[in-house]
């Protein structure tokens, strides 16, 4: 199946700074990614949509300023956490989707960064 | 290698009971999670298994061995609504979820 890489796997970093996520999709063109995070033992929340070449659907309660999301080509999307706090430690996940030649949708996932802030 | 596998598709009917099987390969596990995902949505979370064991949620029910590697994820009294797909995923010893490729579920009246 196809693959989406995120990189890095894991990240420690200060409090205040900031830390720039990855998501490729390596085999297909993704037009929508989708940006989850998780807590230990709890369900994938739902962050943000992101289309190419458009700004980021956010979800309720989630700061567009601070969870900045790039989108710039159909296998690149960036999650950028600004100004981060150890509130932020969570594991980020990405998922692509594609939209194969007969018109049915798959998604596909990442396999998640882990970021501790200290 | 680390991989997961369950069926790529399986056909049940509306009222009956369905399993979906999952098995892993992994270096390392912190437990596994069974999610749905309707077409053009994105998954929910079902249940989370770090124990050997049944758990029982409702209509749901999810199973783990750990010394076998396997999980099943069971549905009963099927609706209509449960046509879906099933995503079983592993996280493993570097926390990384390992994700298999999911089941679509088809349920037919």
């Amino acid at each position: 199946g196809a693959v989406v890489s995120q990189h890095p796997s894991w990240v420690i970093c200060k409090s205040g700074t900031s830390v720039k996520i990855e998501c490729r999709s390596l085999d297909f063109q993704a037009t929508t990614m989708f940006w989850y995070r998780q807590f230990p033992k709890q369900s994938l929340m739902l962050m943000a949509t992101s289309n190419e070449g458009s700004k980021a659907t956010y979800e309720q309660g989630v700061e567009k300023d601070k969870f900045l999301i790039n989108h710039a080509s159909l296998t690149l999307s960036t999650l950028t956490v600004t100004s981060a706090h150890p509130e932020d430690s969570s594991f980020y996940i990405c998922s692509a989707r594609e939209v194969d030649s007969g018109g049915e949708i798959e998604q596909f996932f990442g396999p998640g960064t882990r970021l501790t802030v200290l | 290698g680390q991989n997961i596998d369950q069926p790529t598709e399986m056909t049940a009917t509306e009222g009956a009971i369905v399993q979906i099987n999952c098995t892993y390969q992994t270096s390392g596990f912190n437990g596994l999670f069974w999610y749905q995902q309707h077409a053009g949505e994105a998954p929910t979370f079902l249940s989370y298994n770090v124990l050997d064991g049944l758990e029982e949620k409702g209509r749901f029910s999810s199973f783990l061995s750990r010394s076998k590697g396997y999980s099943y994820l069971l549905l009963k009294e099927l609706q209509m609504k449960d046509s879906a797909s099933y995503l079983c995923a592993v996280m493993d010893s570097n926390y990384q979820l390992i994700w298999g490729a999911g089941t679509k579920l088809i349920i037919k009246p």
